[in-house]
């Protein structure tokens, strides 16, 4: 298996500019997360998804973050427009089901927002 | 969930036991015990979990103590490969929403 696929995994933008980060988890895990990191706060949970139903999106930090699922197969974190402040590597994970303990990170994607 | 309290880091000599603790002491009894740790650049990667019962798999041991307020991971031969950040975190089964800490950076002596 390949894994959890993220693209693009380096990324650098112009501030107002709109960045999409897609994401394609693990065939047959039905759950799906999209975390952040920087080094003020760590790896935070922004969003995640079962069976492509968004669950919990407290984490997301503002309106100007939306992510979608279409489908079992394929993610979209989308930030418009974006900020400096949002530069940070973004994590996506899967796990089977909402019941399994072990969640399967991508390699990331690192966001520079200039 | 819990909060757990990790040192910040630590260091062992290769091939050494490296012994990692992690304290809990807010768990509560439907709470598991989750170990993460990350490799520089990569993203997190799943250890091992327990409830109350000592676990161990290729990767690692975990020994919980009795009253679930604190456990210990432990990689029995740290080879350089296992220089990383090691995540202590405790949330319900079933519960999705990982709480990532600071962690305990490990680093592997030659």
């Amino acid at each position: 298996d390949a894994g959890v696929i993220q693209s693009p995994r380096h990324e650098v933008t112009e501030m107002g500019q709109e960045v999409t980060l897609r994401c394609k988890p693990i065939s047959g895990h039905n759950s799906l997360f999209w975390y952040r990191q920087t080094m003020m706060r760590g790896l935070e949970l922004l969003i995640y998804f079962n069976n492509n139903v968004p669950i919990d999106d407290s984490g997301m930090p503002e309106d100007r973050f939306s992510a979608k699922m279409p489908n079992a197969s394929f993610s979209t974190l989308k930030i418009q427009p974006s900020e400096p402040r949002d530069s940070a590597v973004y994590f996506c994970a899967s796990s089977p089901d909402r019941s399994s303990y072990e969640q399967y990170f991508g390699p990331g994607t690192r966001l520079t927002v200039t | 969930d819990a909060k757990t309290t990790q040192p910040p880091s630590m260091d062992c000599a290769e091939g050494r036991a490296a012994n990692l603790p992690c304290n809990h002491s807010t768990i509560s009894g439907n709470e598991y015990v989750y170990w993460y740790r990350q490799i520089h650049s990569q993203g997190p990667q799943y250890i091992i979990h327990g409830l109350k019962n000592n676990e161990t798999n290729e990767m690692a041991s975990l020994i919980i103590t009795e009253d679930r307020k604190s456990s210990t991971l432990i990689l029995p031969h740290a080879t350089l490969r296992d220089t990383a950040v090691y995540y202590c975190i405790v949330c319900g089964f079933g519960n999705e929403k990982l709480t990532f800490g600071t962690g305990t950076r490990l680093t592997i002596i030659p």
